[in-house]
């Protein structure tokens, strides 16, 4: 069974702050790692993913996220934030013999004041 | 596109009633994913399709929850005999044949909040 772990519950930066908000993973198997966000009163959007290949991938906004397979991490991170990246952030781990279901971390909620 | 739609937005019933939620997955998308989100548990898998088949149910509550799509373009989750500790926000998502889950890549609708009193 895979887990994910979202030690932060909350970030708080200012405009123009970089951040880094940390996923951590238990599966030893072939698995997709991907990042969402929610703003509130709203469904999940797709951020970015990770299956294989270039470690750090890109995602839109501005965001990327560097996997470790050494460290089970999978790390989300933007260079200068804008009060509009406000909302929680997810990670999730799928793999095809959990029945190709997202398993999401618990979220951390990020604030960034102006 | 619309993106994935869910109906309704907003659903208060009395507990013992039963509760209806639709999802509209994006068209041409094979498979549809139900996801319950609370405070305290999270986002929890419930129950996903894949071309209108039942795949995966491992996450639904054995009484009173059933999920079924009769057709490529909705989807029904229903709870029975609807209790408060059933308040939540329903997720519905949707993928295309070539992503979904295994890729990490779904489309969620905004949600459907059930709050049962």
């Amino acid at each position: 069974t895979q887990t994910v772990s979202q030690s932060d519950a909350h970030v708080t930066v200012f405009e123009g702050d970089s951040v880094e908000l940390r996923c951590n993973y238990s599966y030893g198997g072939s698995i997709y790692l991907s990042w969402y966000i929610q703003h509130h009163g709203h469904g999940l959007q797709f951020l970015l993913k990770y299956y294989s290949g270039n470690p750090v991938v890109q995602g839109v906004n501005g965001f990327e996220a560097e996997f470790s397979k050494s460290d089970s991490s999978f790390h989300l991170r933007k260079a200068s934030v804008h009060w509009s990246d406000s909302a929680v952030y997810f990670c999730a781990v799928s793999a095809a013999s959990s029945g190709q279901k997202l398993v999401f971390g618990q979220g951390t909620i990020l604030k960034v004041y102006l | 596109n619309a993106g994935v739609i869910q109906t309704p937005r907003h659903k208060v019933t009395g507990k013992g009633q039963e509760a209806t939620l639709w999802c509209e997955p994006i068209s041409g998308h094979s498979a549809v994913f139900w996801y319950r989100q609370t405070i305290v548990q999270g986002l929890e898998f419930l129950t996903y399709f894949r071309n209108q088949a039942p795949i995966d149910d491992s996450g639904m509550p054995k009484e009173r929850f059933s999920a079924q799509m009769p057709n490529q373009s909705h989807s029904t989750l229903k709870i029975q005999s609807t209790q408060p500790q059933d308040s939540a926000v329903y997720l519905c998502a949707s993928s295309s044949p070539t992503g979904g889950a295994l890729t990490g890549q779904l489309y969620f609708g905004e949600g459907s909040k059930l709050t049962v009193l």
